[in-house]
């Protein structure tokens, strides 16, 4: 059972656009969503993370919305840049579990100049 | 933000042998370490939660008898994959974490089984 499902699985976007990246859960009880970053040969890491209790989180160009009655959430990457290349997961996790988190399947960003 | 290091970055053993892979927190002490396995192309599974002196918590379908974790002090863990085989090649990933926070990554560790 896929507690989270990630789309799209891959995006070409041109240098300067806006990506965006989706993600949907089932669980109600998830209450951290965080973002991570993962280059070839390297651990992800931590991109930026909302609680439930809000709607949007902004970090610099990246920004996280999420809706809490679909139970989706999306990353916005905007000025996307080249060295933005990378995979991105979404991941759910419950604080009752010492923030074990689930991840998504992944989406393959490729910025192109 | 926290540092967790990982030792050996890539290796190379003989179907059949056993492999340590450690991963320790350089900076901060972690009360909880999970331990991922990355297959090409693919997510991040996580194999199991070890929390510092006790037992390990393994997902389903995780062999504990093959995949040895021990979380002996706050800054160090080990996973020995025993007996490993071809099909155990994978990219093994930990992180750690102090009072249920987030989760700092380390960078992997790439395992080739012949």
């Amino acid at each position: 059972q896929q507690q989270v499902k990630q789309s799209p699985q891959s995006l070409i976007v041109q240098k300067g656009g806006i990506s965006i990246i989706n993600c949907a859960y089932e669980n109600t009880a998830f209450d951290y969503f965080p973002w991570y970053q993962q280059f070839p040969g390297k651990g992800p890491a931590l991109l930026i993370a909302i609680r439930p209790d809000v709607s949007e989180k902004k970090e610099g160009r990246f920004t996280i919305s999420f809706n809490k009655s679909a139970k989706q959430f999306s990353l916005h990457i905007m000025d996307s840049q080249p060295g933005d290349s990378a995979t991105y997961f979404c991941a759910v996790g419950d604080s009752g579990g010492y923030q074990k988190v689930t991840f998504g399947t992944g989406t393959k960003l490729q910025v192109i100049p | 933000g926290a540092v967790v290091s990982q030792h050996p970055s890539r290796v190379i053993c003989k179907s059949g042998t056993s492999v340590k892979i450690e991963c320790r927190s350089l900076d901060f002490q972690a009360t909880t370490m999970f331990w991922y396995r990355q297959f090409p192309k693919q997510s991040l599974m996580l194999m199991a939660t070890s929390n510092e002196g006790s037992k390990a918590t393994y997902e389903q379908g995780v062999e504990k008898d093959k995949f040895l974790i021990n979380h002996a002090s706050l800054t160090l863990s080990t996973l020995t994959v025993t007996s490993a085989h071809p099909e155990d090649s994978s990219f093994y990933i930990c992180s750690a974490t102090w009072g249920g926070g987030e989760q700092f990554f380390g960078p992997g560790t790439r395992l080739t089984v012949l």
